[in-house]
């Protein structure tokens, strides 16, 4: 099973609200990510957790909060978004540190629009 | 500055009609090299992991193989299914594996039946 879930689907939000983006894994995969996706361009790296701690983050505006409340769980906090953030977040997750295989499975995404 | 260019940006090929799409790299310290299917509005599907230069991997119609400088991904006998965006990516970097990946831009693949 190469399955990672992410809720919900579809978000819209207001300017002035706080949500939360949702990743769960049941892989036992020790390397988790946020990426950002916009229409017809490639994904980028936002976010890297490594045994549940952030390890990479690509200089993200601090109105996006990572977690990672334990080994298979990575949350995205989101406060005063800006329209231009409006795209579809990605979470993928790997093995990890030093293992054999280093390909990343991502799940669905959630499509975020910020009115 | 970590470089990967995928050609064509775009192909239509007729149902059975094979070809193959490209994927050149400038990195240093190669990790990885990796295939992905996205279809629209979905997360990218994994198709291969390529580690070094002479690999090759194959998975139904597909075929990816690996150089020191590019990757291709041929495709035999498609079908309209596989329509889709093709997406390369590679990893680099020291955290052993846990480094995020630089992806090209993709190449969108139409087959008509």
């Amino acid at each position: 099973d190469t399955e990672v879930t992410q809720t919900p689907k579809h978000l819209v939000m207001g300017m002035t609200n706080k949500k939360s983006l949702k990743c769960e894994q049941h892989m036992g995969h020790r390397a988790m990510y946020w990426y950002k996706q916009k229409a017809k361009k490639p994904p980028e790296l936002m976010f890297v957790y490594s045994y549940e701690k952030l390890s990479i983050n690509e200089s993200v505006p601090s109105r996006f909060s990572p977690e990672c409340p334990n080994s298979s769980l990575l949350n995205l906090h989101l406060h005063a978004l800006q329209p231009e953030d409006s795209a579809l977040y990605l979470c993928a997750s790997s093995q990890g540190i030093d293992r054999e295989r280093y390909e990343q499975y991502f799940g669905p995404g959630t499509r975020l629009t910020v009115t | 500055e970590d470089q990967v260019t995928q050609s064509p940006e775009a192909l239509r090929l007729q149902e059975g009609e094979s070809s193959s799409l490209n994927c050149s790299y400038t990195v240093s310290g190669l990790r990885g090299l990796f295939w992905y299917r996205q279809d629209p509005g979905k997360g990218p599907e994994f198709l291969f992991t390529l580690y070094s230069a002479g690999e090759e991997k194959e998975k139904e119609r597909l075929k990816a193989t690996l150089t020191k400088k590019e990757s291709f991904l041929h495709i035999t006998a498609p079908k309209p299914e596989d329509s889709a965006t093709y997406l390369c990516a590679v990893q680099v970097g020291s955290g052993g594996g846990a480094d995020g990946l630089t992806f090209g831009k993709g190449t969108h693949l139409i087959i008509q039946p």
